[in-house]
């Protein structure tokens, strides 16, 4: 198992079109995060996974964003009608349901809306 | 809003320095941890303290926790130029299934 994976690395695309991510997380690891991160801040939450069911979602993000995890391994985060303000670094993360481990996160994919 | 916020906000030191970097929190905690994040990759955890938890250690990190404070500090002993990143700390609360980040501590180690 090579860590958690994130595709693509880069995305730059034109305002108001859709993009689609993708997480494959460590195998073992029942849950599943996704956190935004602009330069100079922190990871902010976004939404999470036990297996295929989403848990929790942020009150902050839109309508524009839908999140699933269909058989419970990989992710997809999809956003529509891209705007300028959704440039930002998109990270997953996944853990054990066990809460003495911290998060393995990916290396994340860059949208930048154009 | 962050529950977690990280002070200083950026810090130089030299090589061989310790490095000591705090977190203050809000709500009761189940645990916090601390990472750190290379400029444009994504954050690697360092190291967990439970709440019923004051101090642990990994290699040269060492970390506390007073939770009557609500506060905990990470101390990079002897430091190295390949610390320098940016550290999070992050707060699992009680009641919540996921963990919530502070902005962050720039730390830059001069060779």
């Amino acid at each position: 198992d090579t860590g958690v994976s994130q595709n693509p690395r880069h995305k730059i695309t034109k305002r108001g079109q859709n993009v689609t991510f993708r997480c494959d997380p460590i195998s073992e690891h029942n849950r599943l995060y996704w956190y935004r991160q602009t330069l100079g801040q922190g990871p902010e939450f976004l939404t999470y996974f036990q297996n295929e069911a989403q848990l929790e979602k942020s009150r902050l993000l839109s309508d524009r964003f839908s999140a699933e995890r269909p058989k419970g391994s990989f992710s997809t985060l999809e956003i529509q009608r891209t705007e300028q303000g959704d440039s930002a670094m998109y990270l997953c993360a996944s853990s054990h349901t066990n809460e003495n481990y911290g998060y393995t996160f990916g290396s994340g994919t860059r949208l930048t809306v154009v | 809003s962050q529950q977690g916020e990280e002070d200083p906000q950026a810090l130089s030191i030299q090589e061989g320095e310790n490095a000591t970097m705090n977190c203050s929190y809000k709500t009761s905690i189940n645990n916090l941890q601390w990472y750190r994040q290379n400029s444009g990759r994504g954050l690697v955890h360092l190291i967990l303290i439970r709440s019923n938890e004051r101090e642990k250690h990994s290699g040269r990190l060492r970390v506390t926790l007073d939770t009557s404070k609500k506060s905990s500090s990470l101390l990079i002993t002897a430091s190295r130029a390949a610390d320098t990143a940016s550290y999070f700390c992050a707060t699992k609360n009680t009641n919540a299934g996921k963990s919530t980040f502070g902005d962050g501590t720039t730390l830059t180690v001069k060779p």
